[in-house]
């Protein structure tokens, strides 16, 4: 089965840094772009960023460019979200999933659970 | 304000067929495919369409997408208490920055 499975909820102060990670199995993880994706309380879906594992090859969304740093360690199958100065506007839920593909259509499938972040003073 | 437009709200009694239009432009659904995600209460997005009108295994056949131009939507048909969600659309967007993801704001449907 293929799955991804995101670390558990956090609570940070403003200013803190913080790495959240979503390790796949079940599939070949360096043959996958991974994505990132918010949903801030009460809110829709927003696309941060991809990374292939494969090369650490990434591309972020201009709205997160700068604001996030998407990483991944294809030894343990694992890809991040990283931040190195929590706002409190980064209260949010954040999803991984994997991104499918067949010729040019693209999609997400499966999601991980989500892990939630709380910054709070 | 999302790229992508969806009604906020949607709602249905069961055994009815609703509709959940999403309206975009010739940058994202005019030249891309659209996919459909639902999101049960206090749970992750689930692929429910993708390609325009393709299910996913598990998806039922009362779960169908499609799409012109522009603008695709999501048809359910004989709606279930279990379908009260937010359902979200999304496509790739060709923009000058490069490649982008774009969403709908979500539709929260309500089986009366």
């Amino acid at each position: 089965e293929v799955q991804l499975v995101q670390s558990g909820a956090e609570v940070k102060k403003p200013g803190e840094s913080l790495k959240i990670s979503c390790k796949g199995s079940g599939y070949s993880f360096t043959t996958y772009w991974i994505g990132w994706v918010r949903q801030m309380p009460g809110k829709g879906l927003e696309w941060m960023g991809l990374i292939y594992p494969g090369d650490s090859d990434t591309t972020y969304s201009p709205s997160f460019q700068g604001q996030v740093t998407i990483s991944a360690d294809k030894s343990i199958s694992t890809a991040y979200l990283q931040w190195s100065s929590l706002k409190a506007s980064d209260t949010a839920m954040y999803y991984c999933a994997r991104l499918e593909n067949i010729v040019t259509s693209n999609w997400f499938d499966p999601w991980g659970q989500g892990t939630l972040v709380i910054v709070s003073s | 304000q999302s790229v992508l437009t969806q009604p906020p709200s949607a709602s249905g009694t069961p055994g009815q067929r609703v509709t959940i239009s999403c309206s975009g432009s010739s940058s994202n659904i005019g030249s891309n495919t659209v996919n459909w995600y639902q999101q049960l209460p206090g749970t992750a997005p689930k692929l429910l369409i993708y390609s325009n009108n393709q299910r996913p295994s598990g998806v039922p056949d009362r779960f169908s997408g499609s799409k012109s131009g522009t603008s695709a939507s999501l048809a359910i048909s004989g709606l279930q208490s279990e379908d009260e969600a937010d359902y979200y659309c999304a496509a790739w967007d060709d923009s000058l920055n490069g490649p982008d993801v774009v969403f709908g704001g979500g539709t929260k449907l309500t089986v009366l």
